[in-house]
């Protein structure tokens, strides 16, 4: 059965304190991996797209990397703004065409 | 700007109406979602379609339903609502190619009393 799991649940972080989130993934035939930012009382927002391992994405304060089993958001520095649920969904061989199966998130707290 | 709406945002019912949220999207994406969301659950596929008069089951689908009459719009609903479909509902539209990003509404939060 497909499965995506993400650690920790949550995680405390001071402003400028550097740490990484974790997506981990059992399933048939890997056709992407996506990262969702989602705010409170807001729908997931599109952060990064990655397709094979070995592959990395950055933006501003993020970098999400792929390995074949995993995937690691870094987050560099972070500031308050930063604070959310982030989601990780992966598109699998097995699930249908372009249908998604996510994980239960990580909600990143960020304290000046 | 092209965009994904979703009505009501927030609704309160009672056990066994009939309940219907709609979804608009304005990208003209082929490919159409509903998901519910649920603490400690993520996000959980209810039905989805590609395309015109194309609906299609997921992991949750029982006592929901759909109908893709058009490009812009997939309207849930829930036939007969019961208290364990309290939940956010989240619609997505993706353009229709073999992997590709699926973009999310600003949900709706239902609550049956």
């Amino acid at each position: 059965e497909d499965q995506v799991t993400q650690s920790p649940e949550a995680l405390r972080l001071q402003e400028g304190e550097s740490s990484s989130l974790n997506c981990s993934y059992t399933v048939s035939g890997l056709r992407g991996l996506f990262w969702y930012r989602q705010d409170p009382g807001k729908g997931p927002e599109f952060l990064f797209t990655l397709y094979s391992a070995g592959e990395e994405k950055e933006k501003e304060r993020l970098k999400a990397t792929l390995t074949k089993k995993e995937s690691f958001l870094h987050i560099t520095a972070p500031k308050p703004e930063d604070s959310a649920t982030y989601l990780c969904a992966v598109q699998a061989g097995s699930g249908g065409y372009n249908k998604l199966i996510f994980g239960a998130g990580t909600r990143l707290a960020v304290h000046p | 700007d092209a965009e994904i709406t979703q009505s009501p945002r927030h609704k309160i019912t009672e056990t066994g109406r009939q309940v219907t949220l709609a979804c608009h999207q304005t990208w003209n994406h082929n490919n159409m979602f509903w998901y519910r969301q649920d603490l400690g659950h993520g996000l959980r596929l209810i039905h989805y379609s590609y395309g015109v008069q194309d609906t299609n089951k997921g992991e949750v689908s029982d006592g929901y339903s759909v109908s893709r009459s058009n490009t812009e719009d997939l309207p849930l609903t829930l036939e007969s609502a019961a208290s364990s479909q309290t939940s956010v509902y989240f619609c997505a539209s993706s353009l229709g190619q073999l992997t590709d990003t699926q973009y999310f509404g600003p949900g709706t939060r239902l609550t049956v009393l």
